[in-house]
């Protein structure tokens, strides 16, 4: 059974320039996070679908971050303008039922802002 | 706000020895998650702990719950190299239905041979 994958695995961009992350969650999975770890800091949730909708985006920074799940298939997660404060990690992670005792996470992609 | 507490963020032992990662929370929760990262790659689930004295185990690596405490507890005994890695905790939390993790810090392991 094929994981959660996350592309790119590591992105280099200047300030005020976009990036798109996508994730592609486990076949049948509906709910599908991302979490960021901002350099030092502890890993915090941003947003929750269930399937194409976002049940959750509480934990969203602000509206530089669009995080889109069509088909609810593969979600991406675009930043524009990119800030400094935006370099991390970005993990992705996804389950067949809420509250359930499996979340995969993908591998994380590393972004970082120059 | 919960907050997750969990210490010491590196821990540097020599194989053979035993220790044990803390994890502190601040609110009532249904569940507390340990995972494993080793650099590059993604979070492996190592545990969940669903109830008051939850005690779960796989090889070397213990965790246990006390929910009374808001604590858990990841014990290595007889550490070896391949415990090597970065061991997070985190909190479940629901809201609406929704459910989300709180993360620790993380604990940085460093095995020495």
């Amino acid at each position: 059974e094929a994981g959660v994958t996350q592309f790119p695995s590591h992105s280099v961009i200047e300030k005020g320039q976009t990036v798109t992350l996508r994730c592609d969650p486990i076949s049948g999975h509906d709910n599908l996070y991302w979490y960021r770890r901002v350099m030092g800091k502890e890993i915090k949730f941003l947003l929750h679908f269930v399937k194409e909708s976002k049940q959750d985006e509480s934990g969203m920074p602000n509206n530089r971050f669009l995080a889109e799940r069509t088909g609810g298939t593969y979600s991406t997660l675009k930043v524009q303008p990119a800030e400094l404060e935006d370099s991390g990690v970005y993990f992705c992670a996804s389950s067949q039922y809420i509250g359930g005792e499996k979340l995969f996470f993908g591998s994380g992609t590393q972004l970082s802002v120059l | 706000e919960l907050k997750v507490e969990q210490n010491p963020l590196f821990l540097s032992m020599q194989e053979g020895k035993n220790y044990t990662i803390y994890c502190n929370y601040s609110t009532t929760s249904d569940r507390l998650y340990w995972y494993r990262q080793d650099p590059g790659k993604s979070l492996e689930s190592l545990f969940v702990l669903l109830s008051n004295g939850a005690v779960k185990q796989e090889g070397r690596l213990m965790a246990s719950l006390d929910t009374k405490a808001r604590l858990s507890t990841l014990h290595i005994t007889a550490a070896v190299h391949d415990l090597s890695a970065t061991y997070f905790c985190a909190v479940a939390t629901r809201d609406f239905g929704n459910e989300k993790l709180t993360f620790g810090t993380g604990t940085r392991l460093t095995i020495i041979p």
